[in-house]
């Protein structure tokens, strides 16, 4: 079985700078692919970034960058720059075999101050 | 192009009651997914619709059901509600043949309440 471990309940960080949210997860398929959520307070889930298990690159979307360390089984979020709107729960998230069902971690809150 | 629609948006049950949550796909997309969040959790899968068809079931017993429509709109349905059954519940729906790398679209979610 799938399992998404998230160790941050929350995060701060100042406007502008860099900051990186963990995530560990753990699974016996060889194939799955990684994913991380934003949910601001609306509850809407919004998609960020994703990374195959067989990516060699690190996947990158604007501002948001996954580190990826498969032998440590970790896929770590890192924003660059942040923003005020940055502020909501992250979710990081796996996707298993056969079909899109998604298991989540229990999420990391970030606060970005001015 | 219009996103994933929920609804309604909050409802107040009492235990034992049953409950129908709606969910409009974004256009073009033939797969609908629903998950609970308790407070404070991440989501958890309930089930999975694929061109009209179930195409996978979490941990959640058969007082929870689902349907999925010709035009690809979905109803999750719940019988006999408990006070656990509380939570936001979220509709994502995604396009293709479900796969590990598919991205889900959320919908904002209906927050069912039972008292």
């Amino acid at each position: 079985a799938q399992k998404i471990t998230q160790t941050q309940p929350g995060m701060f960080v100042q406007e502008k700078e860099a900051v990186t949210l963990d995530c560990t997860y753990d699974t016996s398929d060889q194939s799955y692919g990684l994913f991380w959520y934003k949910q601001p307070s609306s509850g809407e889930m919004i998609f960020l970034i994703y990374q195959g298990s067989y990516d060699e690159q690190n996947a990158t979307e604007g501002r948001y960058s996954l580190n990826f360390q498969k032998a440590r089984k970790s896929a770590n979020l890192v924003i660059s720059a942040s923003q005020l709107g940055d502020s909501a729960m992250y979710f990081c998230a796996m996707s298993a075999t056969g079909f899109q069902k998604l298991v989540f971690g229990t999420g990391t809150r970030l606060l970005v101050s001015p | 192009e219009t996103g994933v629609t929920q609804s309604p948006t909050h409802l107040i049950k009492t235990r034992g009651q049953q409950v129908t949550l709606r969910c409009s796909s974004q256009s073009g997309h033939n797969t609908v997914s629903w998950y609970q969040q308790a407070l404070g959790q991440g989501p958890q899968f309930i089930f999975q619709y694929y061109r009209e068809e179930e195409n996978g079931r979490g941990n959640f017993p058969p007082r929870f059901s689902g349907l999925q429509f010709p035009n690809y709109s979905s109803e999750l349905n719940v019988n006999a509600l408990e006070l656990d059954d509380s939570a936001l519940y979220l509709c994502a729906s995604s396009s293709g043949t479900p796969g590990l790398s598919e991205k889900l679209f959320f919908g904002s979610g209906t927050q069912l309440s039972v008292l």
